[in-house]
């Protein structure tokens, strides 16, 4: 079975650009996170989506991020304009909802730099 | 806000030895979680406690939740080079749609 894929899997960009990052959640999932990973700050949790509703969005840094969910099988975080502060693994994971304590999936993250 | 600190952030130890990782809070939670991170992937879930007092074993590690379900332990016996790598504890906020909140994260290096 496929897992939660993600793409790009490293981008470089220029500061000021637009960055999107997208993700496939896993079939079936009806829960989509957006976690953003860096050595400073660890694995920060920025969004959450519910059956593609946004749930809790309290960890977005500022305006400049933004998701969203069009669908169950398909999700977005974009960044404009983007900053080298914004350098980091963002990770994309997906779980089945209504079960306790059930797993969550990560997918292999995207790398991204902003120069 | 609720915070999960993890403790020691960085382990060096040789092949053979044993270690406990430990991952403390003020705040309660439904349920913890520990997950194993490789470089250049995601982590991947290793066990989920739930129960206060809990004591979970996959293999060589043991995993245990606090009676008051604000900490959690890993016990990794006999630790092997393939043990390498980052562990991160994380807490259920609530119930079964909570969000998790991570542990900053420790860094495990097995030497053989």
């Amino acid at each position: 079975d496929a897992g939660v894929i993600q793409s790009p899997r490293h981008e470089v960009t220029e500061m000021g650009q637009e960055v999107t990052l997208r993700c496939k959640p896993i079939s079936g999932h009806n829960s989509l996170f957006w976690y953003r990973q860096t050595m400073m700050r660890g694995l920060e949790l920025l969004i959450y989506f519910n059956n593609n509703v946004p749930i809790d969005d309290s960890g977005m840094p500022e305006d400049r991020f933004s998701a969203k969910m069009p669908n169950a099988s398909f999700s977005t975080l974009k960044i404009q304009p983007s900053e080298p502060r914004d350098s980091a693994v963002y990770f994309c994971a997906s779980r089945r909802a209504g079960l306790f304590g059930n797993t969550i999936y990560f997918g292999e993250g995207s790398w991204l730099t902003v120069v | 806000t609720q915070l999960l600190e993890q403790s020691p952030q960085f382990l060096s130890i040789q092949e053979g030895e044993n270690l406990t990782v430990y991952c403390n809070s003020s705040s309660v939670f439904s349920s913890l979680q520990w997950y194993r991170q490789e470089p250049g992937e995601g982590p991947v879930l290793l066990v989920t406690v739930v129960t206060g007092g809990e004591v979970k074993k996959l293999k060589r590690l043991t995993f245990q939740f606090g009676d008051a379900r604000k900490d959690s332990s890993l016990h990794i016996t006999a630790a092997q080079t393939g043990d390498t790598g980052l562990y991160l504890c994380a807490g259920a906020t609530s119930g079964n749609t909570g969000k998790l909140i991570f542990g900053q994260g420790t860094t495990l290096q097995v030497k053989p």
